[in-house]
């Protein structure tokens, strides 16, 4: 199954760590979407990639938070000076144009 | 962005159909309604979308009202695997996709053996 792969599936740090998530969409598809799900809420939406370009951002993405897609293909979120409120599931998704989104299986981030 | 409006929970018992409703009074023309639904520790996943018409697919049907301010999922003969989170989402074909889907809470949906 070549479906949307998320690393680490678990991720515990203390605060004012830093931290990286990588997410490796299926492979044709050339958006990626970067997600933040906290307990009992839905998923909200964080960033936007086309190919390499990120196109979007959400006002929940603050200067601690940077993603990146180098060469289209995988993408990085980068999490600077992390605070206990970024614990979170961050997920990835990932689409062929506007085609439905394929998610992965998150990434659970605890901040200690 | 235009909201959507769905019950907190809902429960069902197995081998039963469920119908899962969602209102969108503030609906715009171009808006498609989308449903993706969340197993429990998974990411969520596309059931279904439709415009103005009455749409069925492998896993549900979906029940578009004609004023389009309103839509109901339907899962023929629910099993206790299709318990999840179910959300409704509109998404403006005018974006081409080229946006985050926007998720409510959802319905949270029990199925009883």
């Amino acid at each position: 199954d070549t479906g949307v792969s998320q690393d680490p599936r678990h991720k515990i740090t203390k605060r004012g760590q830093n931290v990286t998530f990588r997410c490796d969409p299926i492979s044709e598809h050339n958006r990626l979407y970067w997600y933040r799900q906290t307990l009992g809420q839905g998923p909200e939406f964080l960033t936007y990639f086309q190919n390499e370009a990120q196109l979007e951002k959400s006002r929940l993405l603050s200067d601690r938070f940077s993603a990146e897609r180098p060469k289209g293909s995988f993408s990085t979120l980068e999490i600077q000076r992390t605070e206990q409120g970024d614990s979170a599931m961050y997920l990835c998704a990932s689409s062929l144009w506007g085609d439905e989104q394929f998610f992965g299986p998150g990434t659970r981030l605890t901040v200690l | 962005d235009a909201k959507t409006t769905q019950p907190n929970s809902m429960e069902s018992n197995e081998e039963e159909p469920v119908h899962l409703p969602c209102n969108h009074s503030t609906i715009s023309g171009t808006d498609y309604i989308h449903w993706y639904r969340q197993l429990p520790s998974q990411g969520p996943e596309y059931v279904i979308h439709g415009l103005t018409s009455n749409v069925n697919n492998r896993m549900a049907s979906l029940a578009i009202a004609e004023d389009r301010k309103s839509s109901t999922l339907i899962l023929h003969r629910a099993t206790l695997r299709d318990a999840a989170v179910y959300y409704c989402i509109l998404r403006d074909v005018d974006r081409g996709g080229a946006d985050g889907l926007t998720f409510g809470k959802g319905t949270h949906l029990i199925i009883q053996p």
